[in-house]
């Protein structure tokens, strides 16, 4: 079974300032997709940023970059120019290939942004 | 863009009552659907996943009569908590695959069992 690990409980950054979220997942297979989802006070489920493993380019989305390294199975989230409304629990997600597959989700990370 | 329509967002019932918490997509078909479960600054627990028109999946652990999942529609997807208990209060999200691939949340359901 596939599992995702991450290490930070919790993380502050200061407002305009560069954090980046761990993530590590343990998987057999070779295709794949992984995900950061951000889960603001609202609760509401947020896709920040999505992975397929095939792909070696790391995506991008704004102010918002992975660095995906398939062969140490990590997917760390960069979060650049912090804003106070990046404040929020962050998950990192794992999915196999296939329609309908379901999530896993690592632990989360609480980021806490400063002013 | 695709959504899925939870409701209620918060609930209270008594405890021995039963609760329905309805799932419903606005604009697209949702063939499958996933039901989770979150205590305070923890992860999502799935509980079940959900396929239009056949049984639900159970995880381990998840007990399958006290939870009861409906799909009987490609636009519904209901969760209902059968004689709740205190320890069943919980916050709940159900989660839609997209047909483009993907998933869309709901927002949640806070149930309070007193």
């Amino acid at each position: 079974a596939q599992t995702v690990t991450q290490s930070q409980p919790e993380m502050s950054v200061q407002e305009a300032e560069t954090v980046t979220l761990s993530c590590t997942y343990d998987t057999s297979e070779s295709d794949y997709y992984l995900f950061w989802y951000k889960q603001p006070p609202s609760r509401q489920m947020i896709l920040v940023i999505r992975q397929e493993a095939y792909k070696q380019q790391n995506a991008t989305e704004n102010r918002f970059s992975v660095n995906f390294q398939k062969a140490a199975k990590s997917f760390s989230l960069k979060i650049s120019d912090s804003q106070l409304g990046d404040a929020a629990m962050y998950f990192c997600a794992y999915r196999s290939r296939g329609y309908g597959n379901k999530l896993v989700f690592g632990a989360g990370t609480i980021l806490r942004v400063k002013s | 863009g695709a959504v899925v329509s939870q409701h209620p967002s918060r609930v209270i019932c008594k405890s021995g009552t039963s609760v329905k918490i309805e799932c419903r997509s606005l604009d697209f078909q949702a063939t499958t659907m996933f039901w989770y479960r979150q205590f305070p600054k923890q992860s999502l627990m799935l509980m079940a996943t959900s396929n239009e028109g056949s049984k639900a999946t159970y995880e381990q652990g998840v007990e399958k009569d006290k939870f009861l999942i409906n799909h009987a529609s490609l636009t519904l997807s209901t969760l209902t908590v059968t004689s709740a208990h205190p320890e069943d209060s919980s916050f709940y999200i159900c989660s839609a695959t997209l047909p483009m691939g993907g998933y869309t949340f709901g927002s949640g359901t806070r149930l309070t069992v007193v």
